[in-house]
């Protein structure tokens, strides 16, 4: 079935430094490939989605280009901040568009 | 609006007792899902409603469990006979039909079954 793999955390990084957080995915086609964020005591948030391969999203810094060549989804951010360190989910739908297959998320730690 | 909403935000319960957890979704949307986070994994699909029709059910979805959305506004989730293995974040989102899974979340429900 289909699957989304991605680095274990937590991810320590300083303020400033640039950020890579793995995904990998398995499935059938190509679906849309999605990163949530969820920050301390918040609900998960959509923060960038890709369509199609090669297609980048891009949303509050953080970018990720769908590569089908390597089944990936890595998510990236050039200059960390404080206020980034929350735990990010990469996920894909299913089949038909009803529900979505997470990964185990990645946490990641901001210091000044 | 003010988003998804989820009551309670923690429940703590006895092992074989029932418990209820209320979803309040954006009101225009007409989908309506659970999930289930434990700690240190990713949400895992529970069940999905549009409007007052269950359409999916994740084999994840015990017999002891059941949901519903009467009026396709708010969803209820209902654990029968709990057991520490029910210990985990009940999440619950909502979409618009055609947003594929844009979905919106809310805050979630902490259940500890002691």
């Amino acid at each position: 079935g289909d699957s989304v793999t991605q680095m274990e955390g937590p991810v320590t990084l300083s303020e400033e430094a640039f950020l890579t957080i793995n995904c990998t995915y398995t499935a059938t086609g190509y679906p849309s490939l999605f990163w949530y964020v969820q920050y301390p005591g918040e609900g998960l948030q959509l923060l960038l989605k890709a369509t199609k391969a090669d297609d980048k999203g891009s949303n509050k810094g953080f970018e990720a280009t769908y590569r089908k060549e390597t089944t990936s989804f890595h998510l990236e951010k050039g200059s960390v901040q404080v206020s980034d360190s929350a735990v990010y989910f990469c996920a894909l739908p299913n089949s038909g568009y009803s529900t979505l297959t997470f990964g185990k998320g990645t946490m990641l730690l901001v210091s000044p | 609006d003010t988003g998804v909403s989820q009551n309670p935000r923690h429940k703590i319960t006895k092992r074989g007792q029932n418990v209820t957890f209320r979803c309040d979704p954006i009101s225009e949307h007409n989908r309506l899902y659970w999930y289930r986070q434990t700690l240190g994994q990713g949400p895992e699909f529970l069940t999905y409603f549009q409007n007052e029709a269950q359409l999916e059910k994740s084999r994840l979805l015990s017999d002891r469990f059941s949901a519903e959305r009467p009026k396709g506004s708010f969803s209820t989730l209902e654990i029968q006979r709990t057991e520490q293995g029910d210990s985990a974040m009940y999440l619950c989102a909502s979409s618009s039909q055609g947003s594929g899974t844009e979905a919106f979340f809310g805050q979630g429900t902490r259940l500890t079954v002691v």
